[in-house]
């Protein structure tokens, strides 16, 4: 069955620094990739998705991500962080085809330090 | 353009009693998806519903039920309440069933006391 992994439970940063957050995937066929975000009672933007092409993909609010079949990852990542981004982070995948369900990650918590 | 809407927000019952959820999808959308997003952890796929139907059921037991309308909203019905229901209920629309995008609705907390 896939899997997703995000490794950081919670990650703190202070605002105007780089930013990285880890997903992992377990599948062995090509997964269509998306990070969500949450705020606290709130429910999932989508602020990326990788389906093909060009592995480095832009999405929302300054955010990219790199897709890397080698390493089955699909890091998050932002150059200067802002307080407005503190939430909860979650990578989902969707297996392509005929699969219509996603499957998400545990969540990284985000803090941003003034 | 009214995004994906659920109500209620918040919802209290007690252990044993039933639950309806309910969601309009996002305007164009055809499909609604179900997730439970218990405390501190990643959402989990219920079910999904095109044309009427349910299409494809996650790993939840046969007390959870839905239903689609002819107007593609939707209904999550919770038989015989546990406290492990308590969770954060999450409906998604998006247009056709496979491969596209996923727009999420704000969820409804229900509490099981």
């Amino acid at each position: 069955a896939q899997s997703v992994t995000q490794p950081d439970i919670h990650i703190t940063v202070s605002e105007g620094a780089s930013l990285e957050l880890r997903c992992n995937y377990s599948y062995g066929a090509t997964p269509y990739l998306f990070w969500y975000v949450q705020s606290p009672g709130q429910g999932l933007q989508l602020l990326l998705k990788y389906f093909s092409g060009d592995t480095l993909v832009q999405g929302i609010k300054g955010f990219e991500a790199e897709f890397k079949r080698s390493q089955s990852s699909f890091n998050l990542r932002k150059p200067s962080v802002h307080w407005s981004d503190a939430a909860e982070y979650f990578c989902a995948v969707r297996v392509s085809g005929s699969a219509r369900q996603l499957t998400f990650g545990s969540g990284t918590q985000l803090t941003v330090l003034p | 353009d009214a995004g994906v809407t659920q109500s209620p927000t918040h919802l209290i019952k007690t252990r044993g009693q039933q639950v309806t959820l309910r969601c309009s999808p996002k305007s164009g959308h055809d499909t609604v998806s179900w997730y439970q997003q218990a405390l501190g952890q990643g959402p989990q796929f219920i079910f999904q519903y095109y044309e009427e139907e349910e299409r494809q059921r996650g790993n939840f037991p046969d007390r959870f039920s839905g239903h689609q309308f002819p107007n593609y909203s939707s209904e999550l019905n919770v038989n015989a309440l546990l406290l492990g229901d308590s969770a954060l209920y999450l409906c998604a629309s998006s247009l056709g069933a496979v491969n596209t995008e996923a727009f999420f609705g704000q969820g409804t907390r229900l509490t099981v006391v």
